[in-house]
């Protein structure tokens, strides 16, 4: 399957702070890529998909102002978590699809806000 | 009704033993059904496809029943390794290439 980097893959900061947040396909060229949250105890839940080139497409209920989607390569897709507050602290994790709609995780990045 | 349903176990079974996961999901429009494993604080792995003949993967057998919409997973001769959380996704639908996660089925291996 394909190869997905993330960086940092844990990450504490103040609140009020902004975090970015990288997502690499290593082997792929990814035009679409996907942003999850998880909390503890739940599923995963799709924050948004990413375009490369195009503005992202986010879930019903995600504020696209306060999670910023930049995909500005083929490889590359970051999420920046602005104005982090306690209640964004959850795993993010992305992915890029595979040949048959699977899809192929990151390792995740277990941001923390005090 | 949630979309995708799964039982939350935990699902505590001896080595060696066969255990069964199931799964239903509303969306009958959906096309394509998956298994994954996610192990604790770790990203979900792929762990199978789920194809409507059936298949199977080693100790892994995936069934699909589209008229029921049910998908389930077999494991045989369980392993202290397959101890994780094994969660059931379904592909949204149409032209959209979204995925919706069940909570997932939580799996301990006793040795």
């Amino acid at each position: 399957g394909a190869v997905v980097s993330q960086h940092p893959s844990w990450v504490i900061c103040k609140s009020g702070t902004s975090v970015k947040i990288e997502c690499r396909s290593l082997d792929f060229q990814a035009t679409t890529m996907f942003w999850y949250r998880q909390f503890p105890k739940q599923s995963l839940m799709l924050m948004a998909t990413s375009n490369e080139g195009s503005k992202a497409t986010y879930e019903q209920g995600v504020e696209k102002d306060k999670f910023l989607i930049n995909h500005a390569s083929l490889t590359l897709s970051t999420l920046t978590v602005t104005s982090a507050h306690p209640e964004d602290s959850s795993f993010y994790i992305c992915s890029e699809q595979g040949w048959v709609n699977e899809q192929f995780f990151g390792p995740g990045t277990r941001l923390t806000v005090l | 009704r949630k979309e995708v349903e799964q039982d939350p176990g935990p699902f505590n079974v001896p080595e060696g033993a066969t255990v069964a996961f199931n799964c239903t999901y509303s969306n009958s429009a959906s096309q394509s059904f998956f298994w994954y494993r996610q192990d604790c604080r770790k990203e979900p792995k792929l762990l199978m496809s789920v194809y409507s003949s059936g298949n199977e993967d080693g100790r892994f057998t995936a069934q699909l029943n589209r008229a029921s919409q049910y998908i389930s997973l077999l494991i045989r001769d369980s392993k202290l390794s397959d101890s994780a959380t094994y969660l059931c996704v379904v592909n949204y639908g149409g032209a959209t290439n979204k995925l919706i996660f069940g909570t997932g089925t939580l799996l301990a291996v006793q040795p």
